[in-house]
């Protein structure tokens, strides 16, 4: 166990539908990472935030949107939701800086009908 | 670009052979990378790291890597496969540019190790 939760564990839902996945990070770690995970594209840095703040952004599309909240827990908003949205999406979290290592939770499936 | 590749799709060991599952780099200046290991229905698990000094790592599981600058490998390795290493492995190196400290992974490489 990581110490990484992501909520829920599946997630199936219909293309135009909004949803939400939630992340808890580690006791400690400040950095949170979203990651998508699919066949085709393997797994992509959506983004980062680190104390509340966003910190980098890779192939997030403009259709999701992410935050940190002040007790340090994230959310990543997907709507719109298509076809090819369907992946496994995971949360890491690291402590703050430096080369650490990320921790990851056991990812949320989401399947778009 | 910085990137990482992992050059087989799929490993098949016997167990109690050594394993060797292949990753080379692609960076600007030094790299720091890792090996994770996703199994089934999972999350990929920190395996080990390299940052700076010993170019051999020692990790989680018996697992080890050698860190070769020069050709620019990170080649993770087992002395004795066991058929519950079977798994999809993964290499990253750390994205150096910005404030950021996101993986850049690889494709990945199956592993399957055989009774």
């Amino acid at each position: 166990d990581s110490g990484v939760t992501q909520t829920p564990k599946h997630l199936i839902t219909a293309t135009g539908q909004r949803v939400t996945l939630r992340c808890s990070p580690r006791s400690g770690d400040l950095s949170v990472y979203w990651y998508q995970q699919s066949l085709d594209q393997g797994l992509q840095f959506l983004i980062q935030y680190y104390n509340g703040e966003e910190r980098a952004k890779g192939n997030i599309l403009e259709r999701f949107s992410a935050q940190q909240f002040p007790d340090l827990h994230s959310e990543l908003n997907l709507s719109s939701l298509e076809l090819g949205d369907s992946a496994l999406y995971f949360c890491a979290s690291s402590v703050a800086g430096g080369n650490n290592e990320q921790f990851f939770g056991p990812g949320t499936r989401l399947t778009v009908l | 670009a910085q990137s990482v590749a992992q050059p087989e799709d799929q490993v098949n060991v016997a167990e109690g052979n050594p394993l060797t599952v292949k990753c080379t780099y692609s960076v600007s200046g030094n790299p720091y990378l890792f090996w994770y290991v996703q199994y089934p229905n999972r999350g990929l698990q920190f395996l080990l790291k390299y940052i700076t000094g010993d170019n051999l790592v020692k990790g989680s599981y018996g697992f080890e890597a050698e860190f070769n600058k020069s050709q620019t490998s990170f080649h993770l390795k087992k002395p004795s496969a066991i058929v519950s290493d079977s798994a999809l492995y993964f290499c990253a190196v750390r994205d150096k540019r910005g404030a950021t400290n996101k993986l850049i992974f690889g494709t990945g490489t199956l592993l399957a190790v055989q009774p």
